[in-house]
């Protein structure tokens, strides 16, 4: 089982809604990384939180706005999405950034927009 | 040129074949290197780092070529269970910050 917890699982949201991703780790790990994956792509780096500081945010749209309320929580809230948005989001961490490269990730989130 | 690039398959092997994968990489100052799994609809997994020396965990080998900025994976004797998606992952220092960039995946299928 993952150590990196994220809810909901699956998530069916209108574009005018507004919704949000969670995701817990207790490793004590001080970086943590939301992505989004498309079938059959690989994961794409969206935002990085670092010692509870966004550190990189990689262009996204802010339609999508994340939040670090503690070392062990990290929140993904979306309002006004678009259809192509529906993707799997995952939450990973690491100790600390970089960590040679060793990530944990959730399960991730199946998101739906209509 | 994308930053990492993978030959996307799909490879379909016969159990108890060997199979390598290659992985390509654009930034010469990338730091680290890492071959991750991934089976269907669930998430990615750190199979091994790779050194510059080379290095095995049983059935896998992995490999870099600084010089010609690749990555290597081998995977002996496969079993029904290696089939997943192999992510080649690269790790970049850029402007105070560490960056994993993920290769596109190769989607291996281990053949009965």
């Amino acid at each position: 089982d993952t150590e990196v917890t994220q809810t909901p699982k699956h998530l069916v949201m209108g574009m005018t809604n507004k919704k949000s991703l969670k995701c817990e780790q207790h490793m004590g790990h001080r970086a943590m990384y939301w992505y989004k994956q498309k079938a059959k792509k690989p994961p794409e780096l969206m935002f990085v939180y670092s010692y509870e500081k966004l550190s990189i945010n990689e262009s996204v749209p802010s339609r999508f706005s994340p939040e670090c309320p503690n070392s062990s929580l990290l929140n993904l809230h979306l309002h006004a999405l678009q259809p192509e948005d529906s993707a799997l989001y995952l939450c990973a961490s690491s100790q600390v950034l970089g960590a040679n490269g060793e990530l944990f990730f959730g399960e991730g989130s199946r998101l739906t927009v209509l | 040129r994308k930053e990492v690039e993978q030959d996307p398959g799909p490879f379909n092997v016969p159990e108890g074949a060997t199979v390598a994968f290659n992985c390509t990489y654009s930034n010469s100052a990338s730091q680290s290197f890492f071959w991750y799994r991934q089976d269907c609809r669930k998430e990615p997994k750190l199979l091994m780092s790779v050194y510059s020396s080379g290095n095995e965990d049983g059935r896998f080998t992995a490999q870099l070529n600084r010089a010609s900025q690749y990555i290597s994976l081998l995977i002996r004797d496969s079993k029904l269970s290696d089939s997943a998606t192999y992510l080649c992952v690269v790790n970049t220092y850029n402007f105070g910050n560490e960056k994993l960039t993920f290769g596109t995946g190769t989607r291996l299928t281990i053949i009965p």
